[in-house]
């Protein structure tokens, strides 16, 4: 079956720093989807990303979806003590009439003031 | 906020037991999925509510089954409660226009459940 895997599973982050997190599916993907929680919360949708190589940026944040539409990375520069939480990646896959999301296992970022 | 809506919020129940979990969808929105998120991990699909007609699942068994209702609401209900069933549930709304074509989704509070 489908698989999405994410990586690192942790991350400590000095404030200020720079970080990525990597996502890999073992099959093509549909699309990609990126979401946060924060302890306690529910996944609030960052963005997502459809297009075979494409780049999006929200302020600090710049997502990338790989060329065989596999794979899928969030960098965040400056960190800051907001940029706390897990952060989960999703693959969409689709069938023939419908579809399902499948999420990483999440990278979870504590930041160091 | 989103606007998706779950109840109850917090919910104990003892192994054998049943339970059903209650999502509203944002408004406009027409299809509800429905998560399973067990401590320290990411959501899994559970199925999925479009039209009132569940048209996608994952490795979930029977007894796990759902409905939705023409205002697009939605019920998880859980048979025969096992431990491992403890867990977050989410739902999350999207508007879906085209069957297999994903919108984004947007997830409720959740329902945390704790079987004992």
């Amino acid at each position: 079956g489908q698989q999405v895997m994410q990586i690192p599973q942790y991350q400590h982050v000095q404030e200020g720093e720079d970080f990525t997190t990597y996502c890999n599916s073992s099959t093509t993907l549909s699309n990609i989807q990126w979401y946060k929680q924060r302890p306690g919360g529910h996944p609030v949708f960052l963005i997502q990303l459809v297009k075979s190589g494409e780049v999006k940026k929200q302020k600090r944040l710049t997502f990338q979806f790989g060329e065989a539409k596999k794979n899928s990375s969030l960098h965040i520069t400056a960190t800051q003590t907001t940029d706390v939480g897990t952060y989960f990646c999703a693959g969409y896959f689709r069938t023939d009439s419908w579809g399902k999301l499948q999420f990483g296992a999440g990278t979870q970022v504590v930041v160091t003031p | 906020e989103t606007g998706v809506t779950q109840s109850p919020t917090h919910l104990i129940k003892t192994r054998g037991q049943q339970v059903t979990l209650r999502c509203s969808s944002q408004s406009g929105h027409n299809t509800v999925s429905w998560y399973q998120q067990a401590l320290g991990q990411g959501p899994q699909f559970i199925f999925q509510y479009y039209r009132e007609e569940e048209n996608g699942r994952g490795n979930f068994p029977p007894r796990f089954s759902g409905l939705q209702f023409p205002n697009y609401s939605s019920e998880l209900n859980v048979n025969a409660l096992e431990l491992d069933d403890s867990a977050l549930y989410l739902c999350a709304s999207s508007l879906v226009i085209l069957a297999g074509e994903q919108e984004t989704q947007y997830f409720g509070p959740g329902t945390r459940l704790l079987v004992l």
